[in-house]
Formats: C-alpha cells, sequence, structure tokens
C-alpha cells in the first residue's frame, strides 16, 4: 500500500476540457514529482517541487501546469490537452536528497478523446 | 546523455526457474533503486543500493552493485506467479534520477 495518495484513478477527457490531478502525501516528505508514464516504458519525470518550489520542468508543454499549495499536496492542472497525452500520471515524494528512495502513487490513468 | 541499459526487455519463464535482470551505466551512479510494477499499477520500491560491490537480499530477491558502481543486477530465484511485473532499475547520476527500460518477467502457463 501506497502512502502517496492520487485522485482520480481514471480520468477521461476531451481536448477542450479542463481538468486537474491531484496528489497528497503526509510522510512529511519536501519533495514531490510529477511522472507519466506511458505503456511499456519507464516513468519518464515531468516537474519536480523541492520545498514547495517548481525546481525542474522536463521541457513541459504548457498545456500541463502544476501547483504545490502546500507541502502535502500537489496538482497537475490539465487544459487543450491531445490524444498523445493519454498515459498514468505518477505523483510521487521523497526527502529532497540525492539518495532518498522515491514513493509513488497508485497513479491516474488519462485518456484524452 | 547520461544512460541506464537494462536486458533482457522480457524474460519468460516456468514457474520454479531463476530470473536476472541487469543494468549498466554509462557513468558512475551514486545510488541505484530497483522497482516493481505490476501489469495495471505502479512502480513499487524494492530496495535501494548504495555501496560498492553491495549485495542484499530480500528472500528470493538478491540485488548486486558492481564494484565499479556502474552496473547492478537483480536475481530471483525459484519464481512464483507473483513475482510476474516489470522489473525497473533506476540510478542516480548529477542529482538526476535515471530510469532503465524496464524487464518484464513473464510466466509461462
Amino acid at each position: 500500500d501506497t502512502e502517496v495518495t492520487q485522485t482520480p484513478k481514471h480520468l477521461v477527457m476531451g481536448m477542450t476540457n479542463k481538468k486537474s490531478l491531484k496528489c497528497e502525501q503526509h510522510m512529511g516528505h519536501r519533495a514531490m514529482y510529477w511522472y507519466k508514464q506511458k505503456a511499456k516504458k519507464p516513468p519518464e519525470l515531468m516537474f519536480v517541487y523541492s520545498y514547495e518550489k517548481l525546481s525542474i520542468n522536463e521541457s513541459v508543454p504548457s498545456r500541463f501546469s502544476p501547483e504545490c499549495p502546500n507541502s502535502s499536496l500537489l496538482n497537475l492542472h490539465l487544459h487543450a490537452l491531445q490524444p498523445e497525452d493519454s498515459a498514468l500520471y505518477l505523483c510521487a515524494s521523497s526527502q529532497p536528497r540525492v539518495r532518498s528512495t522515491i514513493y509513488f502513487g497508485e497513479g491516474s490513468w488519462l485518456t484524452v478523446v | 546523455g547520461q544512460q541506464v541499459m537494462q536486458i533482457p526487455q522480457y524474460q519468460h519463464v516456468q514457474e520454479g526457474e531463476d530470473f536476472t535482470t541487469y543494468c549498466n551505466s554509462s557513468t558512475t551512479l551514486s545510488n541505484i533503486q530497483w522497482y516493481k510494477q505490476r501489469p495495471g499499477g505502479h512502480p513499487v520500491f524494492l530496495i535501494q543500493l548504495v555501496k560498492s560491490g553491495e549485495v542484499k537480499k530480500q528472500k528470493r530477491l538478491t540485488f548486486q552493485f558492481g564494484e565499479a558502481k556502474k552496473n547492478s543486477s537483480l536475481h530471483i530465484t525459484a519464481t512464483q506467479t507473483t513475482d510476474v511485473g516489470t522489473y525497473f532499475c533506476a540510478g542516480t547520476s548529477n542529482y538526476q534520477l535515471i530510469w532503465g527500460a524496464g524487464t518484464k518477467l513473464i510466466i509461462k502457463p
């Protein structure tokens, strides 16, 4: 069982919709991540927040907009997505240190129609 | 760029046979982590190796980190149906976590 909680578990959205993915952790971690995973591929880093500040943006298109309201919460706002954005979106957290273990949530399965 | 090569991509075994997956990095790693992802699931942390030449065991799973901290392996003895899934290594180099492509363990019926 994971201590990183993601909602919703499944989301189907049209290309003109605006939706959000939410993530919460109560492990006291100060680094939080968004990953995107396509079928049969490893997770691909999108964003990293460290101490509630965006520290890494891996050249992600602006139709994905992250937000970190506090140290426990992480959101990913979605707008005008494309069908190729359909994937499993994983939230993760860790201590903001190099050798820290990264703990993943169960993911949100996103389908863009 | 920095890469972690993981092989094989797939391994089909009979239940009870052994399974091994290998990771090789183009650069020296600070550490290496191993994750398991069941079909339809999310990556679950298994273990982290930090020291050169380190070997760790978890029941039927044996993890090794090479002396040069550039390679690692995961060996499962006597596979069971519960071992099915994709095993990923992920190494830290220059503060970046670099993922291998994963090895999918398939148990033959």
